[in-house]
């Protein structure tokens, strides 16, 4: 069965800093994983989705790395900014026939002015 | 941009109260989802619907439980009799491709069961 656990569950950086959200699975045979963005009681925002045969996505100031075979992704985001607070969720579909997203716990990330 | 739109917002029930949900998917996706998250709690699959049917379903999708495209445009979920336990954010997803595609989230309808 499929598990996704992102790491840290909270993170708090001042403005400009770079930073690293962590997520991994333990299912390598995956066909893609997404990204998403959740504000506070709002729906779910898709950031960056990635094929299972690629190795990393770029939007703006976010990049997203994939690892298959070792069952990692993490997000980057650079030069952070107080409207990037919000959580933070990786979510994966494993291969088999299966078209559910399986979703980490997210992190929850506030960038402080 | 197209978007996923969700109504009502908000839905306050009665324990054993029939709700219906509604989603509008965006216009030319085939793939249909409906995806809840208890409070405090991951997001967690319900169901997936395609060609006027249901593709797969989680365990939590129980006979208290049913999917309807009842035109060209809405989805909608019913749940027949509300337990306290159904109280979550109730979010719509549609994918114009299976597995590989990119899924696309509505704002979601949260339900409370009193």
């Amino acid at each position: 069965k499929q598990e996704v656990t992102q790491i840290p569950a909270a993170l708090s950086v001042p403005e400009g800093e770079n930073l690293v959200l962590n997520c991994s699975f333990t299912d390598s045979a995956i066909y893609n994983l997404q990204w998403f963005r959740q504000d506070p009681g709002k729906g779910l925002t898709s950031l960056l989705l990635i094929q299972s045969s690629q190795r990393e996505q770029t939007s703006g100031r976010l990049n997203a790395s994939l690892d298959k075979s070792s069952g990692r992704s993490t997000l980057y985001i650079a030069a952070s900014q107080p409207g990037d607070s919000a959580t933070y969720l990786c979510a994966v579909i494993t291969q088999g026939g299966s078209e559910k997203l399986v979703f980490g716990k997210g992190t929850k990330l506030t960038v402080n002015p | 941009e197209p978007e996923v739109t969700q109504t009502p917002s908000h839905q306050v029930t009665q324990m054993g109260q029939e709700v219906i949900l509604r989603c509008v998917p965006i216009s030319n996706h085939l793939y249909f989802y409906w995806y809840r998250q208890i409070l405090g709690q991951k997001v967690e699959f319900l169901v997936s619907f395609y060609n006027n049917e249901i593709s797969e379903k989680s365990e939590i999708f129980d006979d208290q439980f049913s999917v309807e495209r009842p035109d060209g445009s809405n989805f909608t979920l019913k749940i027949r009799s509300t337990k306290l336990e159904d109280s979550a954010m109730y979010f719509c997803a549609s994918s114009p491709g299976r597995a590989q595609g990119e899924q696309f989230f509505g704002p979601g309808t949260r339900l409370t069961v009193l």
